[in-house]
């Protein structure tokens, strides 16, 4: 079974902080995917990575950052964290280009409160 | 404009009954697919099942069910004999064109209670 690891469940930071929220994937997927979730909101996409060291904005990309320095590991970065920044983050991994019937496959996701 | 409508922000079902969740899209791609993902309240998303543009058969996958009108743009999920563990948040996404490197989107969800 693929297996999408983020680092944390919950995380409390405060105003100002620059947080990190790492994502972790076991099967060798190239593709890897950022998404915050808030009720009545749904999934809304961040940032993307089709490979080490590429990355594309999403559809809400202001406030992050993201860096894949290896091809297991895709990090999100709050470079200056906001209470608006409060929500939950999920990190989600599928194998590159294998046709439109591919899913994604998502961690259990991390839910961020800023203070 | 919204790509993935769900109008349904909530639903009940009893207990061994079948329920229908809503999901219309919108695209002008001639290819593209759609999916069907299960949160519940620990958070993971659960793939259930899959529908491509070009299939002619709705898609099932044991009590999960596709009903796919694609001139309708529709895509509702069908759960049969509902269980109390099919409570959940239950989101349908959509992706357009042939690759597979494109995000899903997805749409805002219908949370799903079963009662006993």
């Amino acid at each position: 079974d693929v297996k999408v690891t983020q680092s944390s469940r919950y995380l409390v930071k405060r105003t100002g902080e620059k947080v990190f929220l790492e994502c972790v994937q076991d099967m060798d997927h190239e593709n890897m995917f950022w998404y915050r979730q808030d009720p009545g909101l749904g999934l809304r996409l961040i940032y993307f990575s089709y490979d080490v060291k590429m990355k594309e904005k999403g559809d809400i990309p202001e406030g992050y950052s993201v860096s894949r320095e290896k091809k297991e590991r895709f990090s999100l970065i709050l470079e200056s964290a906001s209470t608006n920044q409060t929500s939950m983050y999920l990190c989600a991994s599928s194998l590159w280009d294998r046709g439109s019937h591919q899913p994604q496959h998502f961690g259990d996701g991390t839910r961020l409160s800023i203070l | 404009a919204q790509k993935i409508t769900q109008t349904q922000p909530g639903m009940f079902v009893q207990e061994k009954e079948a329920v229908t969740l809503d999901c219309t899209y919108d695209t002008s791609d001639q290819s593209y697919g759609l999916f069907w993902y299960k949160q519940p309240s620990s958070g993971e998303m659960i793939f259930l099942i899959y529908q491509g543009s070009y299939d002619e058969q709705n898609a099932t996958e044991g009590r999960y069910s596709l009903n796919f009108q694609k001139a309708r743009k529709s895509a509702n999920l069908v759960i049969s004999a509902s269980q109390l563990g099919d409570s959940a948040m239950y989101f349908c996404a959509m992706r357009e064109g042939f690759s597979g490197n494109t995000p899903l989107v997805f749409g805002k969800g219908t949370r799903l209670s079963v009662i006993a």
